[in-house]
């Protein structure tokens, strides 16, 4: 248990809808960091926030976006969703903004399939 | 860029014997960080061993130990005395820099334990 809890575990939309999927950090936690992983690939960095701010972004469109709240919870926000959106999105947590501050505490992920 | 291969999609291993993952990494930051994190099928990511650029040593996290050859860019695991709890999709990343906290993965390696 790392004490990060994502919601929904599970969730199918069609194309063109926006899905939202939540993020719960570990208690301590002011960072947190989104990232996408398809099927039989590795996770793939999206973004990350640091004291409600975006502070770094991988490849993604701008459909992709975030939030993060002032208790640092988080959401990403998915729009006009495409086929190849179908992934496991990750949340993790960690300590620090910057720094090596050892490992980044993952959550379940949230399965999206887009049909 | 970034880049981490991992040459071995599934490794096959006897219970209790040692297993080496493989994992290449490229960069030019002086300053890195390696990991690598354990996915079992729920999909949550588990954080195994961390290694630092600059670390004189080779980390140990108890049956997991991170062989660091510098030179050659390489950061194996190496897990001693596998048990089947160990058969899991297997991931090597790293962190450049001490700015936000994104990690490059690998493809990863599918480790199945047999009785």
């Amino acid at each position: 248990e790392t004490g990060v809890t994502q919601s929904p575990t599970h969730l199918i939309k069609t194309r063109g809808q926006q899905v939202t999927l939540r993020c719960s950090s570990q208690s301590g936690h002011n960072t947190v960091s989104w990232y996408q992983q398809a099927l039989g690939q590795g996770p793939q960095f999206i973004f990350q926030y640091y004291r409600e701010e975006e502070n770094g972004r991988g490849n993604f469109p701008p459909r992709f976006s975030g939030l993060q709240f002032p208790n640092y919870s988080s959401e990403l926000n998915v729009n006009a969703l495409e086929l190849d959106d179908s992934a496991l999105y990750l949340c993790a947590s960690s300590p620090l903004a910057g720094g090596f501050a050892g490992e980044l505490f993952f959550g379940e992920g949230s399965r999206l399939t887009v049909l | 860029a970034q880049k981490i291969t991992q040459t071995q999609p599934g490794m096959f291993v006897q219970e209790k014997e040692a297993v080496t993952l493989d994992c290449t990494y490229d960069t030019s930051d002086p300053s890195y960080g390696l990991f690598w994190y354990k996915q079992p099928s729920s999909g949550e990511m588990i954080f195994l061993i961390y290694q630092g650029s600059y670390d004189q040593q080779n980390a140990t996290e108890g049956r997991y130990s991170l062989n660091f050859q510098k030179a050659r860019k390489s950061a194996n695991l190496v897990i001693s005395a596998s048990q089947l709890g160990d058969s899991a999709m297997y991931f090597c990343a790293m962190r450049e820099g001490q700015g936000a906290q994104k990690l490059v993965f690998g493809q990863g390696t599918r480790l199945t334990i047999n009785p």
